[in-house]
Formats: structure tokens, C-alpha cells, sequence
């Protein structure tokens, strides 16, 4: 079975300033990584993905994430926030079918002035 | 681009009330989804279909049903609403060649009384 830990439920930034979310997950096998964002009032989005090929995983709006097999980590990170970035981030790791697909509890990201 | 929809942002009922919630995508994805998003449980599978008339159990199936007669068209059904329903609903789609990669409607927030 696989499981993913989304280790902050919520983050504060200042606009500017670097964005880190972290990700861990659980996998017998080599895993697919997600990342999906949802804004306000919206659906989720398909930010970025990770399917065994580059470890470095860039995505929308200037996010990038990093596949560290050593760490089980899948961080979301984005050099400086915005304040449209501001919007809740799930982590999701999935085995290859639509019912191995596990999300995780989200990180609700808030950027200040 | 695509789009999701969904046939109602806000809905209360009764408990005991049969619940109809309709999604429609109009990208002729083969595969939809429902998915029920609670606070700190992330998203959770209800039911999904690949093709029209076709359903399968997610990870919640209890107390919902599932209708998919026309390709674009997928509705989840609460025979008879408790309060234990009470919760954001979000319906997804994709293609059967990229089941990981869906496209979200902006959910229905349900409120049993």
C-alpha cells in the first residue's frame, strides 16, 4: 500500500520570499508523485509530476519539485512567492491505477504583503 | 480548455432526502470521478467509470451510487442523505491513456441537516 504525509497543513510566506512544502510518502513500489493545487472556489490543478524520469520535476507558475528516493521526499518549492500563490497544495502519490492514486490532508499556503 | 462542471455549488438537504449531484466534462474524457474532500482527510475516491454504464467502487463507496449513461455525464446519487454526507464533492475527469492527470469541476459543498 502507499500513503503520502503532507508534513505542514498550513504555510505563511511573505510575498517575495521562498515557498517550501513539504512531502513524504510511503511506496512498496516506485511511485508516480503529484502535486495538484486548488485555489479558492476552484478545482484542483495538475501542477507538476514525477514519473521515473527526471528526479527535478519542474511545473506551472514557476514551482518545481524534487524526487528524493533516499528521503522519500517530494518537496514543492518556487524561489518567490507570489501572492496569487496563495492556495491550498496536495501532495499525491499513485502506484499507476486510477484506485492507487492517494491524496495527501493539504497545505494551505497563505503569502502576506 | 477544459471543462468541468458541476450542477451546484452549494446544496442542504434533509436527512433522508435522495441527493442527485451531476457533473459534465466536455473534453470526451473516458474516465470521471467522484471524490469527496474533507478537512484534513485530503481527497478520498468515492466511485470512478471508464466508460459509459461502467462503475467501480473507490474507497468509500457506502451509501452513494453512481450513474453514467452518456459519456460525458456522471452523476452520484445518495439514496438516503445523512449527516455523516455533509461535505465538499469533487468530480474529476481524464483520458483512459492518462488516468493520473485529471481535471477537476470546482465541487459541490453539501450541507445534510
Amino acid at each position: 500500500a502507499q500513503s503520502v504525509t503532507q508534513l505542514d497543513s498550513h504555510v505563511s510566506v511573505s510575498e517575495g520570499t521562498p515557498v517550501l512544502l513539504r512531502c513524504n510518502y510511503s511506496s512498496s513500489y516506485s511511485p508516480s508523485l503529484f502535486w495538484y493545487v486548488q485555489h479558492p472556489n476552484k478545482g484542483l490543478q495538475l501542477l507538476l509530476k514525477y514519473t521515473s524520469a527526471a528526479t527535478l520535476v519542474k511545473g506551472i507558475n514557476g514551482f518545481e519539485a524534487e524526487f528524493k528516493k533516499s528521503e522519500t521526499s517530494f518537496h514543492l518549492t518556487k524561489p518567490s512567492a507570489h501572492m496569487s500563490d496563495a492556495a491550498e497544495y496536495f501532495c499525491v502519490v499513485s502506484l499507476g491505477g486510477v484506485n492507487d492514486m492517494r491524496f495527501g490532508a493539504g497545505t494551505r499556503l497563505t503569502v502576506k504583503p | 480548455d477544459v471543462k468541468v462542471t458541476q450542477s451546484s455549488r452549494y446544496l442542504v438537504k434533509r436527512t433522508g432526502e435522495k441527493v442527485f449531484l451531476e457533473c459534465v466534462q466536455d473534453m470526451d474524457h473516458e474516465n470521471m470521478f467522484w471524490y469527496r474532500q474533507d478537512p484534513g482527510l485530503g481527497l478520498r475516491l468515492i466511485y470512478f467509470s471508464y466508460d459509459v454504464k461502467m462503475k467501480e467502487k473507490g474507497d468509500i463507496p457506502e451509501g452513494y451510487s453512481v450513474s453514467r449513461e452518456k459519456k460525458e455525464r456522471f452523476s452520484l446519487i445518495l439514496e438516503s442523505a445523512s449527516t455523516n454526507q455533509t461535505s465538499m464533492y469533487l468530480c474529476a475527469s481524464s483520458f483512459l491513456r492518462d488516468q493520473e492527470t485529471q481535471y477537476f469541476g470546482p465541487g459541490t459543498r453539501l450541507l445534510v441537516l
